[in-house]
């Protein structure tokens, strides 16, 4: 079993539409999560970041943490098509800048106008 | 957060020979690492590149085929050795501040081996 699975889509939506991302984890030390989005050839952008369980929004953007099932979303409202791109699910135990970052597979969405 | 520059941003390299990464951030960070992002596979950490000393590597990366280089706090190599098409991916350098909560990533250096 991997530490942190997600489903590599790809999944498309219709311009406008809610989407929501989803991880699960089995190491129940994770502390600090991510999501990253990665458009086609370039690097990863770090796009939220949470510490323990709970919500975090930004713009268009939330970020949910349950613990407790192991399980954290990333919603993105009103999508558009420039959101279309591969996001990253990412965790760890302490800080980034500390320890090993594990990462999901990424899930590919496709925004379609 | 974190500028990150990498070059070569992409290589075609023959069997055999060798690729060296140069990675570039534009501020003093106390991490930084090596990752592997091959098709349909997670990004891979390889290694931690540590200031002045050799690199941690993770299980199954060996320095002989992974060397990395790091000479002060800015700057690390990455050298992909003895070239083989399974070596074929890209490779991303990342960082972060020991204060920080995240590292971040370079745009990554994509590499095809004939």
């Amino acid at each position: 079993q991997k530490e942190v699975e997600q489903d590599p889509g790809p999944l498309s939506v219709p311009e406008g539409a809610i989407v929501s991302l989803n991880c699960t984890y089995s190491n129940s030390a994770f502390q600090y999560f991510m999501w990253y989005r990665q458009y086609s050839r370039k690097g990863p952008e770090l796009l939220m970041y949470t510490y323990s369980s709970g919500n975090k929004e930004d713009g268009r953007f939330t970020a949910q943490v349950d613990k407790s099932s192991k399980y954290i979303s990333l919603f993105i409202r009103d999508s558009q098509p420039s959101d279309s791109a591969t996001y990253l699910c990412a965790m760890s135990i302490r800080p980034g800048g500390y320890q090993k970052v594990t990462f999901g597979i990424g899930t590919k969405l496709q925004v379609i106008p | 957060s974190a500028v990150i520059s990498q070059k070569p941003s992409r290589d075609i390299c023959q069997r055999g020979t060798s690729l060296t990464i140069q990675c570039q951030v534009d501020s003093q960070v106390t991490m930084m690492f090596w990752y592997r992002q091959q098709p349909g596979q997670s990004l891979t950490l390889i290694a931690t590149a540590n200031q002045g000393s050799e690199a941690t590597y993770e299980s199954g990366f060996v320095i002989d085929k992974f060397p990395i280089s790091r000479p002060n706090l800015t700057f690390s190599t990455l050298t992909v050795s003895n070239l083989s098409p399974e070596d074929s991916s890209i490779y991303l350098c990342s960082a972060a501040h020991i204060s920080g909560n995240t590292i971040y990533f370079g745009e990554g250096s994509w590499l095809t081996v004939v």
